[in-house]
């Protein structure tokens, strides 16, 4: 079966652009993670979604990160107004709600100029 | 406050050999673990998983032990192959996360296999 597909892939913006990142769990994965993996370091969590209901947005670092999930299974990861710290690789994992073990998608890599 | 960290930046091994990978873990509430694979330009991909109640599970040329008394835990990889090159994590699921069952990561250990 398909796994997490995520795109696009690669991602190349202007500072100040805005940008959307999509994200396709597992079929019949409730539980979806967003993290951000910046250049030789683990990733870092940045938010949870159970369906459609954002549970956990602990981890996103300023009020220009925005995710969403509205029909409880893609989901999208917006940053607005972008900043040169804001180059990582953003990946999304998804999980049975009942299971902890998370199944990664390829990731995007953002790089701001 | 939460870390999970790695002794070992960089692990190169020859083609054969047995490799150990290890992590320490700062939260003695912490009850569940994986390890991760991470090939260059890949998601991070589940090999074993381990919860605080074991002290060593078995996958298939892998072996994950955990030592909770000192906080370690460690991934061993039986006959390493070139393929297993890669940079591997442990991962801690956040005990303070509540129903979010997010993970902390560590840096990672490069793996080099040579041929």
């Amino acid at each position: 079966g398909a796994g997490v597909s995520q795109s696009p892939r690669y991602k190349v913006a202007k500072r100040g652009q805005d940008v959307a990142l999509r994200c396709d769990p597992i079929s019949g994965h409730v539980s979806l993670f967003w993290y951000q993996q910046a250049l030789g370091q683990g990733p870092e969590f940045l938010t949870y979604f159970q369906n459609e209901a954002q549970l956990d947005k602990s981890g996103l670092p300023s009020d220009r990160f925005f995710a969403e999930r509205p029909e409880g299974s893609v989901s999208t990861l917006k940053i607005q107004r972008t900043q040169q710290e804001d180059s990582a690789v953003y990946l999304c994992a998804s999980s049975l709600r009942t299971r902890v073990e998370q199944f990664f998608g390829p990731g995007t890599r953002l790089t701001v100029l | 406050g939460e870390s999970v960290g790695l002794h070992l930046p960089t692990l190169s091994v020859q083609e054969g050999d047995n490799s150990i990978i290890n992590c320490a873990y700062s939260n003695s509430a912490s009850d569940y673990f994986i390890w991760y694979k991470q090939e260059s330009g890949k998601g991070p991909q589940f090999i074993i998983d381990i919860r605080s109640n074991m002290d060593k599970r078995q996958g298939q040329r892998v072996t994950v032990l955990l030592n909770k008394t000192v906080k370690h835990l460690s991934l061993q990889i039986a006959a390493t192959q070139p393929g297993d090159s890669a940079v591997y994590f442990c991962a801690e699921k956040s005990p303070g996360g509540g129903a979010t069952n997010k993970l902390i990561f560590g840096t990672g250990t490069l793996l080099a296999v040579q041929p």
